[in-house]
């Protein structure tokens, strides 16, 4: 079946670093793909997604590019800030079954340190 | 804000009780999911509906069972509650079913079953 693959965390980074968080995935179909990110006590809140492949997901300076040919979607960030601080969920959404739910990955914890 | 409510934001209870979680999803969405967060399971998607009908069933025990009513509000009705079942849901909403569609979140319903 389908899945989604995260790098494992918690990633730690001082501020104004680059952020590179892995994500790799497996499906039957044509997918759509996302990265959703949840600060503390919050919900999630969508940050960006690609609907075909090359697209390039983009929004608050992170950026995600879909790779079909390697099955990737790696979130990036040039400079990170504090702010940044939170866990980063990747995410595809896969038309089998009558369905999109999404599948989600493990989720990696990111701490940015002043 | 996402435009997705969700109440109660809090639950406590007992062993061998029923509670009912509701959501309303963003205006003119017709689907809505129901999703659970746990340390050990991760998120896994639930339930579907879409304009009141059943949709698609996850990793939903027989123990738990859901709704959309008429003006596309949704429930989800968990009942004989076990010490595992304490968690996040989440309630998302979207347009339709597409796999493009964007899910969008609600803060969430925490359960704990004491």
């Amino acid at each position: 079946g389908d899945s989604v693959t995260q790098m494992e965390g918690p990633v730690t980074l001082s501020e104004e670093a680059f952020l590179t968080i892995n994500c790799t995935y497996t499906a039957t179909g044509y997918p759509s793909l996302f990265w959703y990110v949840q600060y503390p006590g919050e919900g999630l809140q969508l940050l960006l997604k690609a609907t075909k492949a090359d697209d390039k997901g983009s929004n608050k300076g992170f950026e995600a590019t879909y790779r079909k040919e390697t099955t990737s979607f790696h979130l990036e960030k040039g400079s990170v800030q504090v702010s940044d601080s939170a866990v980063y969920f990747c995410a595809l959404s896969d038309y089998g079954g009558a369905t999109n739910k999404l599948i989600f990955g493990t989720g990696t914890l990111l701490a940015v340190q002043p | 804000d996402s435009g997705v409510t969700q109440t109660p934001k809090h639950l406590i209870t007992a062993t061998g009780q029923r509670v009912t979680l509701r959501c309303s999803p963003r205006s003119g969405d017709l689907s809505v999911y129901w999703y659970q967060q746990s340390l050990d399971q991760g998120l896994q998607f639930l339930i579907q509906y879409y304009n009141g009908e059943e949709r698609a069933k996850g990793n939903i025990l027989e123990r738990f069972s859901a709704q959309q009513f008429p003006d596309l509000h949704s429930e989800l009705n968990l009942s004989s509650l076990e010490l595992g079942d304490s968690a996040l849901y989440f309630c998302a909403s979207s347009p339709g079913t597409v796999v493009t569609d964007t899910q969008y979140f609600g803060p969430g319903t925490r359960l704990t079953v004491l």
